[in-house]
């Protein structure tokens, strides 16, 4: 079945320095994947995607790669800032033409001032 | 961008009693929402697909008598959990698309649902 799997471990960065984040998928070669944020008590918000065929992804101080040979996909926020502190999942659509998506278990970033 | 509004945000209810949980696209038309659960430090587990017009589709080990899901409008998907019991304490979240595929997720605000 597919697996999606993110460093379950807190990371814990400086304020001003990039946060780098990592997705690894298995048992699956998805069309895209999605990056979301998400907030205590609250529901993820989309924050980016990217296709198979597209190597970086960027939106503002967010960039996405995606390495179908490594089935891996990394998270990069540059001059990370207090206010970037969540918890942050990878997503995956499930096999076939869908928007069932299947999520990984997240990884919790903490910048501190 | 669109909205999804899920109401309520948090509910406790005694164990053997009923709760229900409203999804709503404020702003769009949603013939297809999604239903998940999440449990403290874990990730959203998919629970169903909630179909206008028709049966939801549950993924496997989800009892569909437990959580009956209605989608009666384009906007609108409830999901009731009968005879809730502690184990059912949960975040329950659902979200929604805008038309095609490739395309992110909306999601409500969630509910945190308690049991006593």
């Amino acid at each position: 079945s597919q697996k999606i799997e993110q460093n379950s471990e807190a990371l814990n960065i400086q304020e001003g320095k990039t946060a780098t984040l990592t997705c690894n998928y298995t048992n699956y070669s998805p069309a895209y994947l999605q990056w979301y944020r998400q907030d205590p008590g609250r529901g993820p918000v989309f924050l980016l995607l990217i296709r198979e065929n597209e190597k970086e992804k960027r939106k503002e101080r967010l960039k996405v790669t995606f390495d179908t040979t490594l089935k891996q996909s990394l998270f990069h926020i540059t001059a990370s800032q207090p206010a970037d502190s969540a918890t942050y999942l990878c997503a995956q659509n499930y096999g076939g033409a869908t928007n069932k998506l299947i999520f990984g278990t997240g990884t919790l970033l903490a910048v501190q001032p | 961008g669109a909205v999804v509004s899920q109401h309520p945000s948090r509910v406790i209810c005694k164990s053997g009693t009923s709760v229900k949980i409203e999804c709503r696209s404020l702003d769009f038309q949603a013939t297809t929402m999604f239903w998940y659960r999440q449990f403290p430090k874990q990730s959203l587990m998919l629970m169903a697909t909630s179909n206008e017009g028709s049966k939801a589709t549950y993924e496997q080990g989800v009892e569909k008598d437990k959580f009956l899901i209605n989608h009666a409008s384009l906007t609108l998907s409830t999901l009731t959990v009968t005879s809730a019991h502690p184990e059912d304490s949960s975040f329950y979240i659902c979200s929604a698309f805008l038309t095609g595929l490739n395309t992110e997720a909306f999601f409500g605000q969630g509910t945190r649902l308690t049991v006593v």
